[in-house]
């Protein structure tokens, strides 16, 4: 399996403001992926980011709210930007690697906006 | 769209009880099915996969599915469980060739010493 870490593991932030989650992988991946749990709900994919070209957003997730970046093949940024109570949440971030068709996933990042 | 339903989202069992979770999803094409389990304060791992093959497969701590592809059902079964089973359990599906992976809403599982 991978060994994926995320940063940071929380934090508490004020509405307006931004944050930057980061997530690196133990070794080279092709796809990563951003996936968010509300409060009593399932995971929900937001993204999926490859090295090299813009992330690909899934339905109701946006570049301006949820910003990526995929600088190299083993970490990869999602910002949460002007943030708003509703988006208090677990940010989790997944790798899927070559050939295991199975995906890995981070620690999580647990959010909680004032 | 895909979608997947886990219809227990509370379980609560006594030590050495059997455990059944229910888990179907709506697709009609082929998929790969996974079950995870989050252990109170600990990340999301991997139960056990379906891809192809025989449809009952093992995983790891005596866990066991069942893919029933009449039913569109992947329930996962243990026949005695344990109080380190506390967790919660997320069935999830992907389409062949997808990247994506849909989960259900999961269930919380209670097992009392």
């Amino acid at each position: 399996s991978a060994v994926i870490s995320q940063k940071p593991s929380r934090d508490i932030c004020q509405r307006g403001t931004s944050l930057t989650i980061q997530c690196q992988v133990d070794s080279q991946v092709t796809m990563m992926f951003w996936y968010r749990q509300q409060p009593g709900q399932s995971l929900t994919l937001i993204a999926t980011a490859n090295q090299g070209s813009e992330a690909t957003y899934e339905s109701g997730f946006v570049i301006d709210k949820f910003p990526i970046s995929r600088p190299n093949l083993t970490f990869s940024t999602l910002t949460v930007s002007n943030m708003s109570p509703e988006d208090s949440s677990i940010y989790l971030c997944s790798t899927d690697r070559a050939g295991q068709e199975t995906q890995y996933f981070g620690p999580g990042t647990r959010l909680l906006v004032l | 769209a895909q979608s997947v339903s886990q219809h227990n989202h509370h379980v609560i069992l006594s030590e050495a009880a059997s455990l059944e979770l229910g888990c179907n999803y709506s697709y009609g094409g082929t998929v790969n099915l996974f079950w995870y389990v989050q252990y109170p304060g600990q990340h999301l791992q991997l139960l056990l996969k379906y891809f192809s093959g025989d449809p009952l497969v093992k995983g790891i701590k005596g866990f066991e599915a069942e893919f029933i592809k009449s039913k569109f059902s992947f329930n996962l079964r243990k026949p005695s469980v344990q109080w380190s089973d506390t967790a919660e359990y997320f069935c999830a599906v992907r389409p062949t060739g997808f990247q994506k992976l849909v989960f259900g809403t999961g269930t919380r599982l209670l097992v009392s010493p």
